[in-house]
C-alpha cells in the first residue's frame, strides 16, 4: 500500500499571503489529521477529519482551516501567513483515527 | 488538560549500550500510547503503539511499557547502533482521540 503523500514538500511565502497544502492518505483511511511541528513548540495538533467532517480542533487561530473531500483526500489553508506559521506541517492518517500514520511533511518558510 | 513530557530532551550513548527513553503524562485516561521516531527534516515513523489495556509491546530490539497509573512510559533499546540515532517522540492519545505529543528525546549513538 502507497504511505501518506503530502505535496508540496517545500514552499516559500511572504508575509500575508495564503497558502494551500494538500494530504492524499492511505488508501482506505477515513480520518486525516493535520500538525504543525516547530523547534519552539513541537508538535501541535491543528485539525482531524473523518468522513468529509471536521472531528477534533486543536487550538490554532481560524487562519488555519481544512476541508476532506469525499475521497477522502485532505487540504490546509492558512491564510494572511504571519513570520510565525514557518513550520513543518504533517499530515497522518487513520482508519478510525487511532493509530496514525505519517506523511513526510510540507516545509513552509514565510518571509 | 493533558500534558506529555520527555526528560531528557537529549542524550548520547556509545554504540552496544542498552537505553531507555522516558515519557510522562499527566491524564491516565488515555485510549494508547504511541512511540515514534523522526529523522532530521522528515515525517514521523511510527514504532510501537500500546492500546490502554497493555502493559508493553514489542518489536525486534524495542520495547515500550505503559504503567497508566504511575503516568509513564518507556522505551528501550537494546544493543543501540549509530542507525538509532534520531529523536524519539511519544504521544499520548486520549478518549476524544485527541493526540498529545512530548517535544522529543534527541538521540544520538556515538560510532
Amino acid at each position: 500500500k502507497a504511505g501518506v503523500t503530502q505535496t508540496p514538500r517545500y514552499l516559500i511565502k511572504t508575509r500575508g499571503q495564503q497558502v494551500t497544502l494538500s494530504c492524499s492518505p492511505i488508501s482506505g483511511h477515513r480520518s486525516v489529521s493535520w500538525y504543525q511541528q516547530t523547534p519552539g513548540q513541537g508538535l501541535q495538533f491543528l485539525f482531524e477529519y473523518f468522513s468529509e467532517t471536521q472531528r477534533n480542533k486543536g487550538n490554532f487561530p481560524g487562519r488555519f482551516s481544512g476541508r476532506q473531500f469525499s475521497n477522502s483526500r485532505s487540504e490546509m489553508n492558512v491564510s494572511t501567513l504571519e513570520l510565525g506559521d514557518s513550520a513543518l506541517y504533517l499530515c497522518a492518517s487513520s482508519l478510525s483515527g487511532r493509530e496514525q500514520y505519517f506523511g513526510p511533511g510540507t516545509r513552509l518558510t514565510v518571509t | 488538560k493533558q500534558e506529555v513530557t520527555q526528560i531528557p530532551a537529549a542524550l548520547s550513548v556509545p554504540e552496544g549500550e542498552n537505553l531507555v527513553l522516558n515519557c510522562s503524562f499527566t491524564d491516565s485516561a488515555i485510549y494508547n500510547l504511541q512511540w515514534f521516531r523522526q529523522d532530521p527534516g522528515k515525517g514521523l515513523t511510527s514504532l510501537l503503539l500500546i492500546q490502554s489495556s497493555q502493559r508493553e509491546q514489542t518489536s525486534g530490539r524495542l520495547n515500550a511499557s505503559l504503567d497508566k497509573s504511575s503516568g509513564r512510559s518507556t522505551l528501550y533499546i537494546a544493543a543501540s547502533q549509530p542507525g538509532d540515532s534520531a529523536t524519539y517522540l511519544c504521544a499520548a492519545q486520549d478518549r476524544d482521540d485527541k493526540i498529545i505529543f512530548g517535544k522529543g528525546t534527541r538521540l544520538h549513538i556515538l560510532p
